[in-house]
């Protein structure tokens, strides 16, 4: 069955450092979806991204979506203490398939 | 709006019990799912609903079944609990399709001694 891989699976930045995280399918996705979930909270849709090549930004989040759509990234620029959690991507139409996250620690 | 909501939060069973989690939506989405959250492992779709008496299995089912009687109401039932099954059980919904926006429920902390 399709499997969706982070990397990451933990990083520890300084504030103000850039973080990035990287989501790989096995598989082609019709679309990607990311998700971030604080400490003892629960997963909260940030976006969403459909075509080939997209780039899509938020502030200091910006997620792209991969050319052959197997794979995306989520880079956050200058982190602050909030940006703390894990981020999640997701793909896939009939059954969504989550990915093993990435979880961010940031030190103030 | 109260969105997705799920009881209990924390629940501890004993090997062999079972119970039901539940889980209610306000938001009159068609789509209803349940996933569980191990660590290092990400979300994994247990069960999910298209709409009221339509159920399907998801990627982890066993151990757990599922019935959709009204719009609003998708509970998840273990049979007979299990260490294994010792994990956050989240609910979610969407509007469109299942693998629309997911609207999770705060969630279930469940330990199975």
């Amino acid at each position: 069955g399709q499997q969706v891989m982070q990397i990451p699976q933990y990083q520890h930045v300084q504030e103000g450092e850039d973080f990035t995280t990287y989501c790989n399918s096995s598989t082609t996705l019709s679309n990607i979806q990311w998700y971030k979930q604080r400490p003892g909270g629960h997963p909260v849709f940030l976006i969403q991204l459909v075509k080939s090549g997209e780039v899509k930004k938020q502030k200091r989040l910006t997620f792209q979506f991969g050319e052959a759509k197997k794979n995306s990234s989520l880079h956050i620029t200058a982190t602050q203490t909030t940006d703390v959690g894990t981020y999640f991507c997701a793909g896939g139409f009939q059954k969504l398939v989550f990915g093993t996250g990435t979880r961010l620690l940031v030190s103030p | 709006n109260a969105g997705v909501t799920q009881t209990p939060k924390f629940q501890v069973l004993k090997t062999g019990q079972s119970m039901t989690l539940q889980c209610a939506q306000d938001m009159n989405h068609e789509y209803m799912s349940w996933y569980r959250q191990d660590p290092g492992m990400g979300l994994r779709l247990i069960h999910y609903s298209v709409g009221a008496g339509i159920t399907d299995q998801g990627e982890v089912p066993n151990g757990y079944n599922v019935s959709r009687s009204t719009t609003e109401d998708f509970p998840l039932r273990l049979l007979s609990a299990a260490p294994s099954q010792t994990s956050v059980y989240f609910c979610a919904s969407s509007l469109l399709f299942q693998g629309d926006t997911q609207y999770f429920g705060p969630g279930t902390r469940l330990t199975v001694l």
